[in-house]
């Protein structure tokens, strides 16, 4: 079972929008709205941003925003800001009790 | 508060095997499912298997099957992930990390460095 395909990386400028995408198949992100991302500081665990494909949890602010269609889920983050500086990866549920996720994408704030 | 907390880090000859231990705190331990997930020197997460609240059910990724066990002690609140067979390769930090609502983690362990290396 291969990751699901993220852009290596993506960048912008503080206060510009950004989107991050993750494709899978439809035995994974098309196929269940089980569609979570996490962000990873440089030797920090990862800390959930998204679940169910928009949830938002407590804490995470609304600048960030989760989306999916189709076999492709996305994250956006509006109003760049430097400390969104990090890794992020998207996750999926894939069928039969497992989980899959994306090879991870290095957002740099220019 | 929720609060995962790992064993030390470890050194292992290739061959032998490693048990990461995780202590749960701050919520009913036999609500939620378990993950295990990895991370290689530089590289990205990589999910290894869950454990159901009553350790009588495990999944494990394919690629892990026949040298990973997960085993969990409800007396102590603590998980443990056992894998055998240690190769190079196997050298990253593990985590533990609970599940929440649907296959997803808000909370996760500090991760334990598994270096393998003769």
């Amino acid at each position: 079972q291969s990751a699901l395909t993220q852009p290596r990386s993506v960048s912008g400028s503080p206060g510009q929008s950004v989107t991050i995408s993750c494709t899978g198949t439809s035995s994974d992100i098309g196929g269940y709205n089980y569609v979570s991302w996490y962000q990873q500081h440089p030797g920090k665990a990862p800390k959930l941003m998204f679940y169910d494909v928009s949830k938002r949890p407590s804490g995470v602010p609304d600048r960030f925003s989760g989306s999916k269609s189709g076999n492709t889920a996305s994250l956006t983050i509006s109003g760049l800001q430097a400390e969104d500086e990090a890794d992020y990866y998207c996750c999926s549920y894939a069928g039969s009790s497992t989980v899959i996720f994306g090879g991870g994408t290095k957002l740099t704030v220019l | 508060q929720v609060q995962l907390v790992q064993s030390g880090a470890e050194v292992k000859k290739p061959g032998a095997s490693v048990k990461v231990s995780c202590k749960a705190s701050g919520y009913t331990f036999t609500n939620s499912n378990m993950h295990w997930v990895r991370q290689a020197p530089g590289q990205g997460l990589e999910w290894m298997g869950i454990i159901d609240p009553s350790g009588d059910i495990t999944n494990y990724a394919q690629k892990f099957q026949g040298r990973v066990t997960m085993s969990r002690d409800t007396s102590t609140s603590t998980v443990h992930m056992e894998l055998s067979s240690l190769r190079a390769e196997d050298t990253a930090v593990y985590y533990c990390a609970r599940e929440g609502s649907s296959w997803n983690s808000g909370h996760w362990g500090q991760g334990t460095l598994v270096t393998v290396s003769s």
